[in-house]
């Protein structure tokens, strides 16, 4: 079965600085699909960025990327010039591939309160 | 694009009652919706896959009596939580994937249940 860890269970930044939350997970699939989510206090889920696993480029979506290691099976968010409105709960996911045993259900990580400090 | 509506936002019932969600895709054709349950302060538990057309899947340990699954549109999938009692009460999610290889899962706003 897939397992998805995040260590740090609350983290806190300065406004227009950058943060990194951890993400690591354990798979023996081949083909998968990695996701960050963020949820703020409404509880709405929304997508920050996600990465397929074939492809060796680091996703990025204007002030978030992310560092993959696929090898380490480490999958960590950076947040550059933090906002205000970044403060929320952040999940990693992993999804397996369509063919994949998984398929595609999400299996999510304990989640990282983030806090940004005005 | 791809939003995903659920109905109602909040509920309070007596215990003993049945309680209906309701889980929308808007603007795409969604053949496989997910439930999910979270507690406060943790993270979202996968209930069941429904698949339209066909019986949900149920997780180990989620009683397929107690929340029953209907998926009879490619945009609507209902979530009945049968004879509630105040153990039930808790966040239900809904995400919906848009066929396709790779697609992500959208997520509804969520639905607060209170069981009295």
């Amino acid at each position: 079965a897939q397992t998805v860890t995040q260590s740090q269970p609350e983290m806190s930044v300065q406004e227009a600085e950058t943060v990194t939350l951890s993400c690591t997970y354990d798979t023996s699939e081949s083909d998968y699909y990695l996701f960050w989510y963020k949820q703020p206090p409404s509880r709405q889920m929304i997508l920050v960025i996600r990465q397929e696993a074939y492809k060796q480029q680091n996703a990025t979506e204007n002030r978030f990327s992310v560092n993959f290691q696929k090898a380490a099976k480490s999958f960590s968010l950076k947040i550059s010039d933090s906002q205000l409105g970044d403060a929320a709960m952040y999940f990693c996911a992993y999804r397996g591939d369509e063919g994949e045993t998984s398929g595609s259900r999400l299996t999510f990580g304990e989640g990282t309160q983030l806090t940004v400090n005005p | 694009g791809a939003v995903v509506s659920q109905h109602p936002s909040r509920v309070i019932c007596k215990s003993g009652t049945s309680v209906k969600i309701e889980c929308r895709s808007l603007d795409f054709q969604a053949t496989t919706m997910f439930w999910y349950r979270q507690f406060p302060k943790q993270s979202l538990m996968l209930m069941a896959t429904s698949n339209e057309g066909s019986k949900a899947t149920y997780e180990q340990g989620v009683e397929k009596d107690k929340f029953l699954i209907n998926h009879a549109s490619l945009t609507l999938s209902t979530l009945t939580v049968t004879s509630a009692h105040p153990e039930d009460s808790s966040f239900y999610i809904c995400s919906a994937r848009p066929p396709g290889l790779g697609e992500t899962q959208y997520f509804g706003p969520g639905t607060r249940l209170l069981v009295l």
